[in-house]
């Protein structure tokens, strides 16, 4: 099965710019989606296809993808973006799966 | 503005079978553009996708869960089901129902935990 690794955690000044690794074997021939969870609540998506936006989240947050790594940034870090942040793929080679990452928990110093 | 919400008992002894439903609002769960999924997380861990189903009740599940997981559909009551037999205490988690559109999750329910313990 297919197998997305991330930093389990990353820290990082408030206004400084954090950076989001998922890697995976060629995940660049896929497409990445990331998604915010913060303490008690369910997961938010904040970037969709690699790089593009679903309304409402801020242009801080962006997305690249490629080789064997995708890339979550988030631009002039603030305190609400503490939270845990899971990349995730479809695998349409098993079982249509739903691949999340492990996880990366970001912390605003 | 669509809305999920799972339903079921919190509270679930091992080797039986775990039940949720995940009741549909603000949308049709027979919308031909999406897919119904459920994902779980244990407790301090990460997120799990469990399996997928469409109105028609055609269903993916994940490979590692299969032998043990059923999803279905009930359109008539706008909402999907599902069925986790044979539980340890490792299935001890929140569980979420999420619109599936397909190959994200794009709207999802606000979680139940569920506990397996005698």
């Amino acid at each position: 099965s297919y197998v997305l690794t991330q930093p389990p955690s990353v820290s990082v000044a408030p206004g400084q710019t954090a950076r989001i690794t998922c890697g995976g074997n060629n995940i660049g021939s896929k497409s990445v989606h990331w998604y915010q969870q913060k303490p008690g609540q369910a997961p938010v998506l904040v970037v969709y296809d690699d790089s593009d936006r679903p309304s409402g989240i801020p242009e801080r947050f962006s997305g690249s993808n490629s080789g064997n790594t995708a890339t979550l940034t988030i631009s002039r870090v603030e305190a609400g973006d503490e939270a845990d942040y899971y990349c995730q793929v479809w695998d349409s080679s098993s079982d249509h799966s739903l691949v999340f990452g492990t996880g990366t928990k970001v912390t605003v110093l | 503005q669509l809305q999920l919400q799972e339903s079921g008992p919190g509270l679930v002894k091992p080797s039986e079978t775990l039940s949720l439903t995940c009741t549909v609002s603000g949308g049709s769960i027979s919308s031909s553009s999406y897919y119904w999924g459920w994902i779980r997380q244990p407790p301090g861990k990460g997120l799990e996708w469990i399996g997928s189903i469409y109105y028609s009740g055609s269903t993916y599940y994940n490979p590692s869960l299969k032998s043990r997981v059923t999803i279905s559909v009930d359109t008539s009551k706008n909402q999907f089901s599902l069925k986790l037999s044979s539980v340890t205490a490792a299935d001890t988690a929140v569980y979420y129902c999420a619109r599936v559109a397909p190959r994200l999750c794009d709207y999802w329910g606000q979680g139940t935990l569920v506990t397996v313990s005698s």
